[in-house]
């Protein structure tokens, strides 16, 4: 089975710009979950999303948001950018994100907002 | 609330030695343990998982860690280290059985370098 891929890889954005990043996860997984990493903070959960509906979600604001497709597929969202956006983007899918469920790890978008 | 403690943020061993990586979690329930590795540019790639039973569990290269619940550690050994296993190492805590929370909390990684 392929693994989770995510796209784009590297992204570079200026503040006040907004970006999309996709995550595709494994075949037959339905829960996506999405973390930031920055050096400061380390792994941070975003949000999980199973069967299209946002199921649970971290503590940060609303400029970040996501969705996820019938295929699984999901997208984030981050509107208005901030220097402090810059970080790993990792994704994560597991079969139905119930705890203990593994998550299995895509390689990661790297943005850079300048 | 849950969180995650690897104390040790650098360690550097040589090449054959034995390796330990310790980590602390707190939870209000038994939760599920994990220990991930991450090598530069890369996602992050499972190495053991402890659910519940034999509190010694055997991971992929080699690895495994002994879960004690009286220290509530989950700490990670190897008895022989490789210059590829030069990494960052994550410890991670899942939710008990039966949650829809499957989200992780991480420790903030241990850095391994690996003299040759």
């Amino acid at each position: 089975k392929a693994g989770v891929t995510q796209t784009p890889r590297y992204l570079i954005k200026t503040r006040g710009q907004q970006v999309t990043l996709s995550c595709s996860p494994i075949s037959g997984h339905r829960s996506v979950s999405w973390y930031q990493q920055t050096p400061g903070q380390g792994l941070q959960f975003l949000f999980e999303y199973f069967s299209e509906t946002q199921r649970n979600k971290g503590n940060f604001p609303g400029r970040f948001s996501g969705r996820q497709f019938s295929n699984s597929r999901s997208e984030m969202n981050v509107s208005t950018l901030e220097l402090g956006d810059s970080a790993l983007y990792l994704c994560a899918s597991t079969l139905d994100g119930t705890a203990g469920d593994t998550q299995y790890f895509g390689p990661g978008t790297r943005l850079t907002v300048l | 609330a849950q969180s995650v403690t690897q104390p040790d943020i650098h360690i550097t061993v040589s090449e054959g030695a034995s390796l330990e990586l310790r980590c602390n979690y707190s939870y209000g329930a038994t939760p599920y343990l994990f220990w991930y590795v991450q090598s530069p540019g890369q996602g992050l790639q499972l190495l053991l998982k402890y659910f519940s039973g034999d509190t010694l569990v055997q991971g992929i290269k080699g690895f495994e860690a002994e879960f004690k619940r009286s220290q509530s550690s989950f700490n990670l050994r190897k008895p022989s280290v490789h210059w590829s296993d030069a990494a960052e190492y994550f410890c991670a805590v899942g939710a008990r059985r039966g949650s829809t929370l499957g989200r992780l909390y991480f420790g903030r990684g241990t850095q391994l370098t690996v003299w040759p």
